[in-house]
This record gives C-alpha cells, sequence and structure tokens, in this order.
C-alpha cells in the first residue's frame, strides 16, 4: 500500500514568508506526528496528532509553528514569518497508535529553505 | 528528560568487517528501543526495536541487545556490505499512557567501501 507522502519536497522561500507543508498518512493511521530534522538539533518531536483528541504541541519551537489535521487524515504544518534556523528537514510519520507496539512510518520529508 | 547518545560518526568501514555502533539511553523509565535507518536520498526506516529488557531486535543481519543495567542498546552486525551504507539513527520511546514521542540520537554515518 501507499506510504507515507509529503509535499512539497523542497520549498526555498525568502525570509519573513509564511509556509505550508503538507502530510498524508497511511491510510487507517489515527496517530500522526511531525519532526524535524536539522544539522545541529538532529531529529526533534514538533506535534502529534491522536484521531479527535487535542494535539500535543509540546516540541514546537515557537508560537510561529502551527499545524492541524482535517477530517482525522492529512495534516498541514504551517510556519510564518519564516527565519533562517528554521531550514531543516521537516518529516511526517503516521501509526497504526500512539504506543510504541505500533511503528512510526515515516514520510521522505520536505527539505525547507529559508535565503 | 529522556535523552539518546550514539558515538559520532562518520564511520567508514571495508566490505565484510564487524560493525558496531554504540548507543545508551537515560529514561525515568523502561522505554522501547529502537534503530532506524536513512539510505541517501530516503526517508527513516525502522530497522529494529526491542521493547524490555533482554530482548534482542534483529533484521537483514544487524542486531541490538535492549541493556537494561548498561542502558544501552548496541547495534551490532557481522560482516556489512556496501549497500549497508546509511546514517544510523538510535531512538526511545517511552512506555505506558501518553507515550509516543520518538527521541533520538544524533545519528551515525556509515560509510562502507568495497
Amino acid at each position: 500500500g501507499a506510504g507515507v507522502s509529503q509535499s512539497p519536497s523542497n520549498k526555498v522561500t525568502e525570509k519573513g514568508k509564511d509556509v505550508e507543508l503538507r502530510c498524508d498518512p497511511i491510510s487507517g493511521h489515527t496517530a500522526l506526528y511531525w519532526y524535524r530534522q536539522s544539522l545541529g538539533q538532529g531529529l526533534e518531536f514538533l506535534i502529534y496528532f491522536q484521531g479527535n483528541s487535542a494535539p500535543d504541541k509540546s516540541g514546537l519551537p515557537s508560537d510561529r509553528f502551527s499545524a492541524e489535521r482535517t477530517g482525522g487524515s492529512v495534516s498541514t504544518l504551517t510556519i510564518q514569518r519564516t527565519q533562517q534556523e528554521d531550514s531543516a528537514v521537516y518529516l511526517c510519520a503516521s501509526s497504526q497508535r500512539r504506543d510504541s507496539t505500533y511503528e512510526q512510518y515515516f514520510g521522505p520529508g520536505t527539505r525547507l529553505t529559508v535565503t | 528528560g529522556d535523552s539518546v547518545t550514539q558515538m559520532e560518526g562518520p564511520v567508514t568501514l571495508s566490505e565484510e568487517a564487524f560493525l558496531t555502533i554504540n548507543c545508551t539511553y537515560t529514561a525515568t523509565g523502561y522505554p522501547s528501543l529502537f534503530w532506524y535507518v536513512q539510505y541517501p536520498g530516503e526517508g527513516l526506516q525502522l530497522l529494529l526495536k526491542a521493547t524490555k529488557a533482554d530482548d534482542k531486535g534483529s533484521n537483514k543481519g544487524f542486531e541490538a541487545t535492549y541493556r537494561k543495567e548498561t542502558t544501552s542498546f548496541h547495534l551490532e552486525k557481522g560482516s556489512v556490505q556496501v549497500s549497508d551504507s546509511a546514517v544510523y539513527f538510535c531512538a526511545q520511546q517511552p512506555s505506558g499512557a501518553g507515550s509516543y514521542q520518538l527521541t533520538f540520537g544524533k545519528g551515525t554515518k556509515l560509510s562502507v567501501i568495497p
């Protein structure tokens, strides 16, 4: 079956602009995660969605970052007023359920470059 | 807080050499432990996992044993191939309710030369 897909694969934006990154999880997966992979910080958790529950936003680095998940499926990560330190690869993952019994499947990522 | 420490890379080995990538963790409870691999140009893939002490995860010739006494989960392979060249990430995930966030090590880049 189809895996996790993300779009765009690459995004170059100017400092101060807003960007939207999209994630399509595996069909039937109720849990969805966003992570960020950067040279300085490695892989960091950003936000987590489980079904219709309120998301866990504890990993978001600032209030310029937000995310939503519509209809329990597609998710969009929005970064407002981008800064150069936002440059990173943004990874989305999904799993059948949230606990460690269920593997998190990762998408290919969106490489964001802020100039 | 929870953390994962893995050996710095890059690691360069000749084909058929023995591989060890060290990984240790700090956690308040007994997390599940994972090794993920990222091949060039591809996304993260789960390589193997172990969910309790003394469990051994294995896949594609790689093995790692969950050692509670040393809080370690070292990755080993007896004979590496060129196709094993990739970045390897050790990770942990807490067990129990509300436990879903993966905490990753910094990654170790492995290059295998013919």
